[in-house]
């Protein structure tokens, strides 16, 4: 099955500077990566997404970029600001199903 | 519309003590799937459902049985709690890439 790994578990950045987030994934056969914003006592929430076709995407202060070559992936959020505190989470899955296999998480701090 | 709806959003069981967790979704999505989610460790799945009627093991299915009672309705059962079932029980739902999750049912087995 898919392994996906994710560093650091921890990040603590200064306000307004950026946080990177890296995964890689096992199984060559996945070709969608998105990633999920988690605020505590609450699900995961879909903040990007990206698919094996395209290797960079940017939605205004986040973006995500992807390697196949290499099976990884990674989240950049830019001027951070403290409400990206969360625990962010990268995953993969084939598109025939979408049964994701989730990162450990990165608790991400910013502060003030 | 409520999007994803869990019960219990607590529950504590004896080992050994059965029990059902709920989630119904609104969004008319057709796939809905089961995940727990452990301290320091991702989302799991423990199981899936493509469609009404249809079920799929995920990668943590041992203990769980599961239900796709309607489209709307995919429930999760533990037949005989064991303390390693202790855990955050999400649920979620998919139209087509993006799944919505639910708030979760926080589990505990003494």
């Amino acid at each position: 099955g898919e392994n996906v790994e994710q560093h650091p578990s921890t990040l603590s950045v200064q306000e307004g500077d950026s946080a990177v987030i890296k995964c890689t994934y096992s199984d060559s056969a996945s070709n969608y990566f998105p990633w999920y914003k988690q605020e505590l006592g609450k699900g995961p929430q879909l903040i990007i997404d990206i698919r094996s076709n395209v290797g960079e995407k940017k939605d205004q202060r986040i973006a995500v970029t992807l390697n196949k070559t290499a099976k990884h992936f990674s989240l950049h959020i830019t001027e951070t600001q403290p409400e990206d505190s969360a625990v962010y989470f990268c995953a993969a899955s084939r598109s025939n199903d979408y049964k994701l296999s989730f990162g450990a998480g990165t608790t991400v701090t910013v502060r003030a | 519309n409520a999007g994803v709806t869990q019960t219990p959003k607590f529950q504590v069981l004896k080992t050994g003590q059965s029990m059902t967790l709920q989630c119904a979704q609104d969004m008319n999505h057709n796939s809905m799937y089961w995940y727990r989610q452990d301290p320091g460790m991702g989302l799991r799945l423990i199981y899936y459902s493509a469609s009404e009627g249809t079920t799929d093991k995920g990668e943590v299915p041992n203990g769980y049985n599961v239900s796709r009672l309607n489209k709307r309705e995919f429930s999760l059962r533990l037949e005989s709690a064991a303390p390693s079932q202790t855990s955050v029980y999400f649920c979620a739902s998919r139209l087509v890439y993006e799944q919505y999750f639910g708030p979760g049912t926080r589990l505990t087995v003494t």
